[in-house]
Parts: structure tokens; sequence; C-alpha cells
């Protein structure tokens, strides 16, 4: 089993609809969840940061973690033709010094 | 401030030729790594350093060796190129220890090697 799952999609929907993403995971040690942006033929860059369980907004992005079923999301509001991009879930232990990171789920935002 | 800089972007390696992928950072971070990223399989920790001096071992380090005499640079070296190392390869770096709360990885935009 792997330590993180993510539907890798693709994903596609159309401007101003609402994105639900989502991970699922095995280790109950993980208390860092982290979203990460990717762009075509870039780097990741961090979207969403969260600790331990609960919700968290940031403008038009959502980030909740269900510790209890090990399961965390990502809701894009409003979504924008820019938002295309592979969205990857990652987690990590305390004091670790790796991300487990998921697969990415690719979405496309049609104008 | 360039944050991670890699290089170089592309390189296409015969098997069994060597070469060495450049990271350097400039926000002064201690801990620097270095990743692959396959289609369908996600980031894989290949090696890790948590200052000049000390490098580790992460989950596919096979075939792969590092160094890290300063802090702002990290190069990755592969020695006998194999098909199974075309990927892309990316750096980051974090100020501190990364299961810490405000501490995101810092990547780089990556270096796409194909070995044939």
């Amino acid at each position: 089993q792997k330590e993180v799952e993510q539907d890798p999609g693709p994903l596609s929907v159309p401007e101003g609809a609402i994105v639900s993403l989502n991970c699922t995971y095995s280790n109950s040690a993980f208390q860092y969840f982290m979203w990460y942006r990717q762009y075509s033929r870039k780097g990741p860059e961090l979207l969403m940061y969260t600790y331990s369980s609960g919700n968290k907004e940031d403008g038009r992005f959502t980030a909740q973690v269900d510790k209890s079923s090990k399961y965390i999301s990502l809701f894009i509001r409003d979504s924008q033709p820019s938002d295309s991009a592979t969205y990857l879930c990652a987690m990590s232990e305390t004091g670790a010094n790796n991300l487990f990171f998921g697969t990415g789920t690719r979405l496309t935002v049609i104008p | 401030n360039a944050g991670v800089t890699q290089t170089p972007k592309f390189r296409i390696l015969k098997i069994g030729q060597s070469m060495t992928l450049q990271c350097a950072q400039d926000m002064n971070h201690n801990y620097m790594y270095w990743y692959r990223q396959d289609p369908g399989m996600g980031l894989k920790l290949i090696y890790y350093s948590v200052g000049a001096g000390i490098t580790d071992k992460g989950e596919v380090p096979n075939g792969y060796n590092v160094s890290r005499s300063t802090t702002e640079d990290f190069p990755l070296r592969l020695e006998l190129a194999a098909p199974s190392q075309t990927s892309v390869y990316f750096c980051a770096s974090i100020p501190g220890p990364m299961g810490s709360y405000n501490s995101p990885l810092h990547f780089g935009n990556g270096t796409r090697l194909t070995v044939t």
C-alpha cells in the first residue's frame, strides 16, 4: 500500500466551477499536510499548509484535513483558467526529513 | 533573490555516461533535497542534506551520489547512467526541519534527463 494515494485525473471543469481534490493516506503519524501546485515544466510551489486536523482558507482555496479518516481535501472556488495545473498533496511526520507526495491530479479549467 | 537554481534544464545521456546535476540556493537554507519525478509515481526522495558536510540517503538513492561542501550548493552525481534514471530531477531547500510549521519546501524548476 502506498503511503499516499491521489486520483491522477485528469479533471476538466468549466470556469467558475468548484473543484474538489482529495488524498488518502495510511500513516497515522502524519501531522503536516500540504498542497503544492505544479505548472507544466516548473517546480512545485506551496499552495496550502495545514497542521493536524481542521480547515484552512486562503482566498479561493480551502484545505481540509480529517485525521480520523486519513483524508485530506483541497477545494477551489470560482475556478479560473490560471488554476490549470497539477496539484500534489504532501504530508510528513513531526521532525521528519521527508515529505510523502501523492502522484498529483492534473486539472484543466476551461474558459 | 533567485531561490533554487538548477542546471542544466535538459540533458540527454548515453547509457554508461556520467554527469552532475547542479543545484544552488541563495536563501541560506540548511536543508536541501533531491527528488525525482516519474509519471504516475509522484516525487521520490533520492538524497538530502541537513547542512554542509552532512548528507543522507532517501528512498531511492541507488545509482546516485551527492556532496555538500557549502551551504549554497548540493550537486547530484550520476556515475553510470541507466535508462531507469530517465526522469525529471528536482532540487529543493527549506530553512529548517521539514516537519515544522511554516517551513515549505522551495523547489527549483527541474532538470529533464533522458538516458538512451
